[in-house]
């Protein structure tokens, strides 16, 4: 079955520094992948997709690369804030199906 | 657009009481889906609606867990009787059709006590 495979965190990153976040997927053809966010105490949000390969997703800074040849679809921000702090899911989603598969998350705490 | 909206929030009950949670989709998305979050299985599917019809309920942990949707735009997730191990976050999630964007509700946060 499809699965979505997910860096470990927790990651703990100064404010302004790189953040990646690896997402590697496996699944029968190729799925549409998703960055989803979630806030303490919130519920999730979407960040970011693409729906094909070579497609790029990106809000709010953060940038995400469907790469076909890797299976790869790695978060990336260039400066993060002390507001990204929060949990990261990476998702995938099967052509025709209705089913997200998620990563276990990465949990991302910015300071200061 | 309001979003997908969830009732309760929050809720601290006893094990052995009914618990009953309830999703109002985004107009228009026929597709719903409650999801469970816990440290342990992460982000788990309980069970798929499309057009208000279940389709697939093989998420559904056992037979104290049920869920309706009588209509376009109400959902039930229903826990009777109540166990301890049940505390979770229960997200209700939608979309327009097979294949497009999900969209979560705040969640539901239990505790059973």
């Amino acid at each position: 079955g499809d699965s979505v495979t997910q860096m470990e965190g927790p990651v703990t990153l100064s404010e302004e520094a790189f953040l990646t976040i690896n997402c590697t997927y496996t699944a029968t053809g190729y799925p549409s992948l998703f960055w989803y966010v979630q806030y303490p105490g919130e519920g999730l949000q979407l960040l970011l997709k693409a729906t094909k390969a070579d497609d790029k997703g990106s809000n709010k800074g953060f940038e995400a690369t469907y790469r076909k040849e890797t299976t790869s679809f790695h978060l990336e921000k260039g400066s993060v804030q002390v507001s990204d702090s929060a949990v990261y899911f990476c998702a995938g989603e099967g052509a025709g199906s209705y089913q997200l598969t998620f990563g276990k998350g990465t949990k991302l705490s910015v300071i200061p | 657009d309001a979003g997908v909206i969830q009732s309760p929030r929050h809720e601290v009950t006893e094990m052995g009481q009914e618990v009953t949670l309830r999703c109002k989709p985004i107009s228009g998305h026929n597709s719903l889906f409650w999801y469970r979050q816990t440290m342990m299985r992460g982000l788990e599917l309980l069970i798929y609606f499309n057009n208000n019809v279940p389709i697939d309920d093989s998420g559904m942990p056992e037979d104290r867990f049920s869920a309706k949707m009588p209509n376009a735009s109400f959902s039930t997730l229903k826990i009777q009787p109540s166990e301890p191990r049940d505390s979770a976050v229960y997200f209700c999630a939608g979309s327009q059709a097979v294949g497009n964007t999900i969209y979560f509700g705040e969640g539901s946060w239990l505790t059973v006590v």
